[in-house]
């Protein structure tokens, strides 16, 4: 069995400051780690993966993530938010035969002006 | 332009009834799949299929239902079985050898 924990479910940050949302996974066999990002009342939007190879992982709008295998942890980074970073972002694992993905309860990140 | 749409936006039902959630895609995509989202709770899988004619229940099927007979289209019954059917609900699909699920705008379903 796979799971997520993210240990957040709000993290407010002033615009233009850096954020990290936090994302623990635990697993009994090698995983792929996924970062999601959903805006009010749509569907989710892919930010990152990682299946395998460097750990740093670069996305898209600025986000990026780092697979730590020994601590099962891929956090999310930005080293700049604006206010259109405003959403709920949820981090999933899924086992590399990939027949479930399992995601975690999600973190709003609010960006205050 | 390729995706995935759900309709309708919104829904309203009497407790009782039952309901079907539309999901179509155009991204000639093998497997779909059914998610239920509530506050706090994140996504949780209730039905998936690989392929036309297949599906396996996820983690909370009961009181749902679905059907694929053909390969673009993976409609969702909610039934009058479903305790709590009050939800958003997430429909996404997933191309062969891809690792990232696209996701439609969702049904926010509301039974009275």
């Amino acid at each position: 069995a796979q799971s997520v924990t993210q240990l957040d479910s709000q993290v407010p940050v002033f615009e233009e400051a850096p954020v990290e949302l936090r994302c623990n996974y635990s697993s009994s066999v090698s995983v792929y780690l996924f970062w999601y990002v959903q805006y009010p009342n749509q569907g989710l939007q892919l930010l990152l993966k990682y299946l395998s190879g460097s750990t740093l992982v670069k996305g898209i709008n600025g986000f990026e993530a780092e697979f730590n295998k020994s601590q099962t942890s891929f956090h999310l980074r930005k080293p700049s938010v604006h206010i259109s970073d405003t959403a709920e972002y949820f981090c999933a694992v899924s086992n590399q035969g990939y027949q479930k993905v399992t995601f975690g309860t999600g973190t709003k990140l609010q960006v205050i002006p | 332009d390729g995706g995935i749409t759900q309709s309708p936006k919104y829904l309203f039902r009497k407790e009782g009834q039952n309901v079907t959630l539309s999901c179509e895609q155009n991204l000639n995509h093998d497997a779909m799949y059914w998610y239920r989202q509530d506050p706090g709770q994140g996504l949780r899988l209730i039905y998936y299929s690989q392929i036309v004619n297949d599906f396996q229940k996820g983690d909370i099927a009961e009181g749902y239902s679905v059907s694929r007979e053909k390969k673009e289209s993976f409609p969702l019954t909610v039934t009058s079985a479903q305790k709590n059917p009050t939800a958003f609900y997430l429909c996404a699909s997933r191309g062969q050898d891809s690792y990232e699920q696209y996701f439609g705008p969702g049904t926010r379903l509301t039974v009275t």
